[in-house]
């Protein structure tokens, strides 16, 4: 069975200082992947998909980036974080020509 | 431009009724629907979904019905179980003809089953 895994599960992190998180999956092959992010009081937005190795698509304007250095590895990254970056980041995945993405555990991420 | 819409925020049964959660979509080019249920703290877990060919989809307590003229859909729940309490999402994707396929989600509703 294909599992999800996202890491680290929370984070405080001061305005100014880098970020990373990261995403694996496992029992699969060239799966698309995506970040999202829930904010509070609204639904998950899209902020990047990659359907390969390398392969990134940005959603929305940002201070974010994202990395595929694996077919199964999806990395969202920032160099300055900015108190707006708050929020609930969740990894997902899909299978290639199939609709129905599967998230995993998320990263409550609080920029102080 | 909200493209799917989840009207109600939150709503409240009693525990063996139905729950019905309601979703209306703008987007004439979606052609999947997906329902993905949310406790606090975790990832959405996917529930149930329907493609555009179908108007109904059933999956043990879970039902979703697809009303394409109207553009809307609903996901019914019966009987409700206090498990059940969780943000409920709505999301919607159409066929870019790619092998990328990106969800559009409602803004959610918080679903209590009071025992």
């Amino acid at each position: 069975s294909q599992t999800i895994h996202q890491w680290p599960a929370t984070l405080v992190q001061p305005v100014g200082s880098p970020l990373s998180l990261e995403c694996t999956v496992e029992g699969t092959s060239n799966p698309n992947l995506y970040w999202y992010r829930q904010a509070a009081g609204r639904g998950l937005q899209l902020l990047f998909y990659s359907v390969g190795i390398g392969q990134i698509s940005s959603e929305v304007p940002q201070n974010l980036s994202a990395s595929r250095p694996q077919d199964r590895q999806f990395i969202l990254s920032s160099k300055k974080l900015l108190l707006s970056d708050s929020g609930f980041y969740l990894c997902a995945w899909s299978r290639t020509g199939v609709g129905t993405i599967y998230f995993g555990e998320g990263s409550w991420l609080t920029v102080v | 431009d909200q493209q799917v819409k989840q009207n109600s925020p939150s709503l409240s049964v009693q525990e063996g009724r139905i729950s019905i959660l309601n979703c209306d979509y703008t987007n004439s080019m979606f052609d999947y629907f997906l329902w993905y249920k949310k406790y606090p703290a975790e990832g959405p877990t996917f529930l149930i979904s329907i493609s555009s060919i179908k108007d109904k989809n059933e999956d043990g307590r879970f039902t979703v019905f697809l009303n394409k003229s109207a553009k809307h859909l609903s996901l019914h729940i019966v009987p409700s179980q206090p498990g059940d309490s969780a943000v409920y999402f709505c999301a919607a994707s159409s066929n870019s003809g790619g092998s990328n396929y990106k969800l559009t989600f409602g803004k959610g509703t918080l679903l209590t089953v009071n025992p």
